[in-house]
Parts: structure tokens; sequence; C-alpha cells
């Protein structure tokens, strides 16, 4: 079973662009999450989407972060335009009600 | 609400020597908690999960927690420490309890370094 795929694992972009983070959830696991690790804090929770709905996006930083969740499989998580707090760690993770989290490998963004 | 702490940022050990990772929890109702572990250029791994099925909860890698409801903690151990456990880990609480599809709750995460 392929597990949770997220790319790119690394994007350098510069400040005020905009980055497209992907993941594919494991087939068959209705709920996605995304999380967040910047320098040095502890990994914070952005949202989560049950099928192609939002049901919890609280942890959202603003409204440069935009998330969508396309027939509920793949997800995509933009920043536009993008600043310098906006580097770290973007974890996706997906879950089923009998099954726990699976986390992807991350993508490392850094803003310039 | 549920949180997460734990204790020292940085721990590190010898070769062979016990390994402790210190957890503690705050949650308003009977959680989930969980201990993951970041390789180095990898994903969080999840080492083992407790679910109220058993207090001690044995994982991959050696690896064990204890659930202790009156301490409130859920500490992570290992009898002998081994180079390739050098990672960074991470303790963490679903916000909903007991649920697999709840959000987590990470704390701020220890880096174990161990020394031959």
């Amino acid at each position: 079973e392929a597990g949770v795929t997220q790319f790119p694992s690394h994007s350098v972009i510069e400040k005020g662009q905009t980055v497209t983070l992907r993941c594919d959830p494991i087939s068959g696991h209705d709920n996605l999450y995304w999380y967040r690790r910047v320098m040095g804090k502890e990994i914070k929770f952005l949202l989560h989407f049950v099928k192609e709905s939002k049901q919890d996006e609280s942890g959202m930083p603003n409204n440069r972060f935009l998330a969508e969740r396309t027939g509920g499989t793949y997800s995509t998580l933009k920043v536009q335009p993008a600043e310098l707090e906006d580097s770290g760690v973007y974890f996706c993770a997906s879950s089923a009600a009998s099954y726990g989290y699976t986390f992807g490998s991350g993508t490392r963004l850094t803003v310039v | 609400a549920q949180s997460v702490t734990q204790l020292g940022s940085h721990v590190s050990v010898s070769e062979g020597a016990l390994v402790l990772l210190r957890c503690n929890y705050s949650s308003s109702v009977p959680p989930y908690l969980f201990w993951y572990v970041q390789y180095p250029n990898q994903g969080l791994q999840l080492l083992l999960k407790y679910t109220s099925a058993a207090t001690l909860v044995k994982g991959i890698n050696g690896f064990e927690a204890e659930f202790k409801k009156s301490e409130t903690s859920f500490h992570l151990t290992k009898p002998s420490a081994h180079m390739s456990d050098a990672a960074e880990y991470f303790c963490a609480v679903s916000d909903q309890g007991s649920s697999n599809t709840g959000k987590l709750i990470f704390g701020q995460g220890t880096t174990l370094q161990v020394k031959p």
C-alpha cells in the first residue's frame, strides 16, 4: 500500500512569490490534515479535510494560505504571496476512522 | 483543551544506556497519546500509540511507553540505546480523545543524541 506522498520535497522561493504544495493521501482515507513546523517551534495543526470538505481550518495562519481537496482525493496548499515567516516544513497526514494517522515526508519550504 | 509538554529539548545518552524521554499531557477527555520519531531528512514515523487498551504500550525498534493517568505522563523508554536511535522524538495527544481522526497536538520535540 502506498503511503502519504508529498511534493515537492523542497522548495525555495522568493518573498512575494506563490508556491503550491501537494499531498496525495492513502487511498480510501477520508481524513486529510496539514501541519506545519516553523524553525525551532512545535508542529502545529493547520487544517483538516473530511473528503472534500474543510472540517476544521482553525490553524490556518492567515488568508495568504488556501487549501483545497479536489474530489476528496489529493490536496493542495497554496501560499500566495509567500512571506519569510512561512518558511518551515509542511506535513500532510491522512487517517481513517479505523486506522490512525500516516504522515508524509513533508515539504521543506524556504522563503528568501 | 489538550496540551503536551516534553521535558528537555535535547537528551544525550551513551550507546547501550537507558533512553528516557519525558512527556506530560493535559486532556479533558480520556486521551489517545502518540510518540512519533523523525529521522534526519525523513517524515514523521509512528513509534507507538496509547488507545486505552493497555497502560504499557510497546512500539517499534524496542521502544515502549507507559500511560500513567495519576501523573498525566506518557514517558518513552528504551532499555539500551543504539546509534540509529539518534533522531527527534515527538509526543502528541489527539484533541478528540479516543479517536483516530482528531487533530494532533504536539509537544516541542526532543532531540536524542547517542554517543558511542
